[in-house]
């Protein structure tokens, strides 16, 4: 399947500390989006990155893409305990526009 | 609706009952998801909705369940004959068109089958 597939699966940092999480993914994709969910609950749209950009910022969050390597990463900078949350790469899968989740990163980010 | 509003939040139900779960999505928005996330693991597609297109099913994980979405808005997932292993949060999401649009997550249906 074309789902996304993130590691690691769990990354604990102190805050202050840069978290990086990356998400591969099998064939060809236009778009690829970062979500974010709190206590398991609903998820929030984070960024979304276009097959013909390879960067992409939002304050403190950079997202790149590398279509080559199929795969993606989620750079947050300067963490704060608040980042404390599971984060999702999500993809469309073959043709439709159903979009494809992975299993996700714990990030915990210790005060 | 200012955004994707589920209910019930919470259910706790038998073995063998039948549930129903719904789904108010953005005003506006066209394609309508339900996925579902068991405890600490990933999303798992259940079924969306597109405008007046067919619906692709092929997440439904048995014939026990179904969708509907009426008049393009609301949407109903329903749960018949229940069975423990069907205890998740029911998650649904809107956008507005398709082509890499941004969907919005409602806050869940968490179901517990006892």
């Amino acid at each position: 399947s074309q789902q996304g597939e993130e590691d690691p699966q769990a990354l604990s940092i102190q805050e202050g500390e840069n978290a990086t999480m990356n998400c591969s993914y099998k064939t060809s994709i236009n778009n690829l989006q970062w979500y974010r969910q709190n206590s398991g609950r609903g998820l929030v749209h984070l960024i979304l990155i276009r097959s013909n950009e390879r960067e992409k910022h939002s304050g403190r969050l950079r997202v790149t893409l590398d279509t080559s390597k199929k795969s993606s990463s989620l750079l947050i900078t300067a963490s704060r305990a608040a980042d404390t949350a599971s984060y999702f790469c999500a993809v469309p899968q073959g043709g439709s526009e159903k979009l494809v989740f992975g299993k996700g990163t714990k990030l915990t980010v210790n005060p | 609706g200012a955004g994707v509003s589920q209910s019930p939040s919470n259910k706790v139900t038998e073995k063998g009952k039948d549930v129903e779960l719904r789904c108010d999505p953005i005003s506006g928005h066209t394609a309508l998801y339900w996925y579902r996330q068991s405890l600490g693991q990933g999303l798992e597609f259940l079924i969306y909705f597109q405008g007046n297109s067919a619906p692709d099913k092929s997440g439904l994980p048995s014939d026990r369940f179904s969708a509907e979405r009426t008049g393009g808005s609301v949407s109903t997932l329903t749960i018949q004959r229940t069975q423990q292993e069907d205890s998740a949060v029911y998650l649904c999401a809107s956008s507005l068109m398709t082509g890499g649009n941004t969907i919005y997550f409602g806050e869940g249906s968490w179901l517990t089958v006892v």
